[in-house]
């Protein structure tokens, strides 16, 4: 099965500098890359996400870009604000059966 | 955009007893639901998907038994967690697909369970 690998698991930034969180994927036929914004204790939230026929995506300040061939994935967060900071999730979705699998998580600190 | 609602949002209950947790789409019909696990400072661990109609297809290591999932329409799946042991106590969230090509999911808020 699917398999998902993030990183780093935590991040600090300085305000106003850039984050980057990198995922790695296992199963070829993945083919929707999500990325959520979990806040402590609240539902995951959808911020970006990327299907496979697009290398990059941009939404502000917030670009993913996918990588097929070497089933690499990543979030980068420019202008960093500390209201970003939060846990960030990766997570990769093979067809069919729309089953989402998640990486660990990284816990983003932006400080001020 | 599309809203998914659980309830409860927090429940305690002894150990030996059962809680159902509801999850709800709100306004739109969600083909799939699933269900989630997420201990603290960790990742969503999917338990089980959930097709209206049909039996749930639950993940490896999860007793199908202990969590029973029902998904008797397309805005309502529910989860139960039977016989709670202190080890149940974690935090459970479902998301809603409306099915497609590559279908987003929508959270609901989560359920907070402490079995004491």
């Amino acid at each position: 099965g699917e398999n998902v690998e993030q990183h780093p698991s935590t991040l600090s930034v300085q305000e106003g500098d850039s984050a980057v969180i990198k995922c790695t994927y296992s199963d070829s036929a993945s083919n929707y890359f999500p990325w959520y914004k979990q806040e402590l204790g609240k539902r995951p939230q959808l911020i970006i996400d990327i299907r496979s026929n697009v290398g990059e995506k941009k939404d502000q300040r917030i670009a993913v870009t996918l990588n097929k061939t070497a089933k690499h994935f990543s979030l980068h967060i420019t202008e960093t604000q500390p209201e970003d900071s939060a846990v960030y999730f990766c997570a990769a979705q093979a067809p069919g059966g729309f089953k989402t699998i998640f990486g660990a998580g990284t816990r983003l600190f932006v400080k001020a | 955009g599309a809203v998914v609602s659980q309830h409860p949002s927090r429940v305690i209950c002894k150990s030996g007893t059962s809680v159902k947790i509801e999850c709800r789409s709100l306004d739109f019909q969600a083909t799939t639901m699933f269900w989630y696990r997420q201990f603290p400072k960790q990742s969503l661990m999917l338990m089980a998907t959930s097709n209206e109609g049909s039996k749930a297809t639950y993940e490896q290591g999860v007793e199908k038994d202990k969590f029973l999932i029902n998904h008797a329409s397309l805005t309502l799946s529910t989860l139960t967690v039977t016989s709670a042991h202190p080890e149940d106590s974690s935090f459970y969230i479902c998301s809603a697909s409306s099915g497609g090509a590559a279908e987003t999911q929508y959270f609901g808020p989560g359920t907070r369970l402490l079995v004491l």
